[in-house]
């Protein structure tokens, strides 16, 4: 099985600030991953496919970026709604796997 | 509309069975990759199961052996089966469309549920 490393497990920051987070595949999955956001009790919902594909209505700070092993989430600007947990997830092989996530909290 | 709705939760005893229903509408079940996620307490997100289009059935390790996935194309619904279940099985099970390479948003899961809680315990 893939599997999938986020970092950091959790981040401080400020409404305004740049965030950055990093998903390391244990193998090379091109650029088959997907980012998910998840709010306390409520299902996750998808922002970016294909490494760096923004899905649709989802605002454009988010964006990702990476190939092979290493790929990353930026959130440019964060906003008050953007505090939740986030996910990263391989579609390279069966089973899909997910990162263990990482909290974004207010500072 | 488009939206998938979990039922079936509850509580059972080690050893027990539990059916979740996931009611899609708005697209149709049969025709596209219909997947099982599940979350423990405080945990991460959990691939379980994939129903293809084509009927291919995938599953899990930690469920293989146990957990039935399957269809019923006149009420456009999928199930999920769960035999011999166990404490760690104990999480809230989300229904989601996957895309495969061919989709709107290949490799991702862009259709939730609002998920069914499994709570496994005597």
């Amino acid at each position: 099985d893939i599997q999938m490393t986020q970092s950091p497990s959790s981040v401080s920051a400020s409404v305004g600030d740049r965030v950055t987070i990093t998903c390391r595949a244990s193998q090379g999955i091109s650029s088959w991953l997907a980012w998910y956001q998840q709010k306390p009790g409520k299902a996750p919902k998808v922002l970016i496919y294909a490494a760096s594909s923004l899905q649709s209505g989802v605002p454009s700070r988010f964006s990702g970026s990476g190939s092979g092993t290493d790929f990353t989430l930026t959130i440019s600007s964060l906003q008050p709604e953007d505090f939740a947990t986030y996910y990263c997830q391989q579609a390279n092989s069966w089973p899909i796997t997910f990162g263990q996530g990482t909290r974004v909290e207010i500072k | 509309e488009v939206q998938l709705v979990e039922s079936g939760g509850g509580l059972v005893q080690p050893g027990g069975s539990l059916r979740l229903s996931c009611a899609a509408s708005g697209f149709t079940v049969s025709s596209n990759y219909m997947t099982w996620v599940r979350q423990g307490p405080g945990e991460g997100l959990e691939w379980v199961s994939v129903l293809y289009s084509g009927g291919t059935t995938k599953y899990a390790d930690s469920v293989k052996g146990r957990f039935t996935i399957s269809r019923d194309n006149s009420k456009n619904t999928l199930f999920l089966q769960m035999n011999s279940l166990r404490a760690e099985d104990t999480a809230v099970y989300y229904c989601a469309l996957y895309h495969d390479s061919s989709g709107i948003s290949p490799g991702a899961f862009d259709l939730w549920g609002r998920g069914t809680m499994v709570t496994v315990s005597s």
